[in-house]
């Protein structure tokens, strides 16, 4: 059963343009959330997170919003550039600052086209 | 600074025969965590360790997988015998114990097992 759950494999936007990434959870003791980028051929990088005491988390471009009684969260990449092509992954934590046990989607491939 | 190293970045094998993925973690990193994505299953957390003492192996699919982490700056996961339904890309990532959810990932390797 998956608990965190991408349901968009793909998408596609034009350069500029915003993008938008959507992940929804099921287990309501979750309480850390991040967003991870991967390349091919490379592993995972840490991209941006959010605790449950927040809506919103902002880093540059990057911007995470979690509705907890949606139990969703979204990533905005505002412009979007052709080097933001890759796949995103969301994770979910339920370790309240001491149990780092990543529960992760399985990812959504994002397209940028210049 | 060297990232997460992990080899063999590629491994082929038959059934039956044992593998021994290796990583080295981020100097002074001292939480280790092994992970496996596939199609099917996204990217799946086996075992994470603290100070090189094992926390949580519920991830590990069955006793034919095993982890150890002899040091801080070693770590080794083992198949025996390996199966075709193993097959998969093998993450290890490592970080400050502090900053847990901000995990750093090797390249991975890729396991095949015909």
């Amino acid at each position: 059963d998956q608990q965190v759950k991408q349901n968009s494999p793909s998408l596609s936007v034009q350069e500029g343009r915003i993008s938008i990434l959507n992940c929804d959870y099921t287990n309501s003791m979750f309480d850390y959330f991040l967003w991870y980028k991967k390349y091919p051929a490379e592993g995972p990088t840490f991209l941006i997170s959010i605790s449950s005491i927040k809506d919103k988390n902002e880093d540059g471009r990057f911007t995470v919003f979690l509705n907890k009684s949606a139990k969703h969260l979204s990533l905005h990449i505002v412009p979007s550039q052709p080097g933001d092509s890759a796949v995103y992954f969301c994770a979910a934590s339920r370790g309240g600052g001491s149990n780092y046990k990543l529960t992760f989607g399985k990812g959504t491939l994002l397209t940028v086209n210049p | 600074d060297a990232g997460v190293i992990q080899s063999p970045r590629h491994e082929v094998t038959e059934m039956g025969q044992e593998v021994t993925l290796r990583c080295k973690p981020i100097s002074g990193h001292n939480s280790l965590f092994w992970y496996r994505q596939t199609m099917m299953r996204g990217l799946e957390l086996l075992i994470y360790f603290n100070n090189n003492v094992p926390i949580d192996d519920s991830g590990m699919p069955e006793d034919r997988f095993s982890a150890k982490m002899p040091n801080a700056s070693f770590s080794t996961l083992k198949i025996q015998p390996s199966e075709p339904r193993d097959s998969a890309v093998y993450f290890c990532a490592s970080t400050f114990r502090d900053r847990g959810y901000e995990q750093y990932f090797g390249p991975g390797t890729r396991l095949t097992v015909t």
